[in-house]
């Protein structure tokens, strides 16, 4: 089974502090993906990763980078959080363009 | 641009009732349509999906039909089970980028 682990599965931080967070996938996909999950918004793309050191913008990347020295963990960055960043990150990995699989989440809340 | 639109929730159903949950998009060329469900507490799992117009999806019960002249691909299941509940998420992906588009999302609660 294929098995995307997040490093948290709630997170309280503060405004302006920096923020990691963690997915690393065990399946040797070359595909990896950032999504923030809003009630009424569905999940939108933040950041995504065709191979190690690659990067591009997904739909909102504004507030966040990313990182990907390794080709099965894929770091999601909060440079200064902001409360308007509380939310539930989702991250996945897929081989190719078959199916993307999901981790189970990390929920921020920013105070 | 491309978008994905759901049926609004929450959806409250009995024990065996018929479920449907709508789901039209805008697209400019020919994506797969995917559902995706997530059970409470846990990532998103792909539930069906269909590659191309008047493909049917199926899936534990589930299924859905992509069709082209009304940009629809609606989520059916016969008879739903309280194991059932879940968030049910509509999705579109282009094969040339591989990024999924999804709707936002209609909650399913059934009730035995």
């Amino acid at each position: 089974d294929v098995k995307v682990t997040q490093s948290s599965r709630y997170l309280v931080k503060r405004t302006g502090e920096k923020v990691f967070l963690e997915c690393v996938q065990d399946m040797d996909h070359e595909n990896m993906f950032w999504y923030r999950q809003d009630p009424g918004l569905g999940l939108r793309l933040i950041y995504f990763s065709y191979d190690v050191k690659m990067k591009e913008k997904g739909d909102i990347p504004e507030g966040y980078s990313v990182s990907r020295e390794k080709k099965e963990r894929f770091s999601l960055i909060l440079e200064s959080a902001s409360t308007n960043q509380t939310s539930m990150y989702l991250c996945a990995s897929s081989l190719g363009y078959d199916e993307q699989y999901f981790g189970p989440g990390t929920r921020l809340t920013v105070t | 641009g491309d978008s994905v639109t759901q049926m609004e929730g929450p959806v409250t159903l009995s024990e065996e009732a018929f479920l449907t949950i709508n789901c039209t998009y805008t697209a400019t060329g020919y994506p797969s349509l995917f559902w995706y469900v997530q059970y409470p507490g846990e990532g998103l799992q792909l539930l069906l999906k269909a590659t191309k117009a008047d493909d049917k999806g199926s899936n534990k019960g589930f299924e859905a039909t992509y069709r082209k002249e009304t940009t629809s691909f609606h989520l059916e299941k016969g008879s739903v089970q309280v194991s059932d509940s879940a968030v049910y998420f509509c999705a579109l992906r282009y094969n040339q980028g591989g990024k999924l588009i999804f709707g936002q999302g209609t909650e399913l609660s059934v009730k035995p």
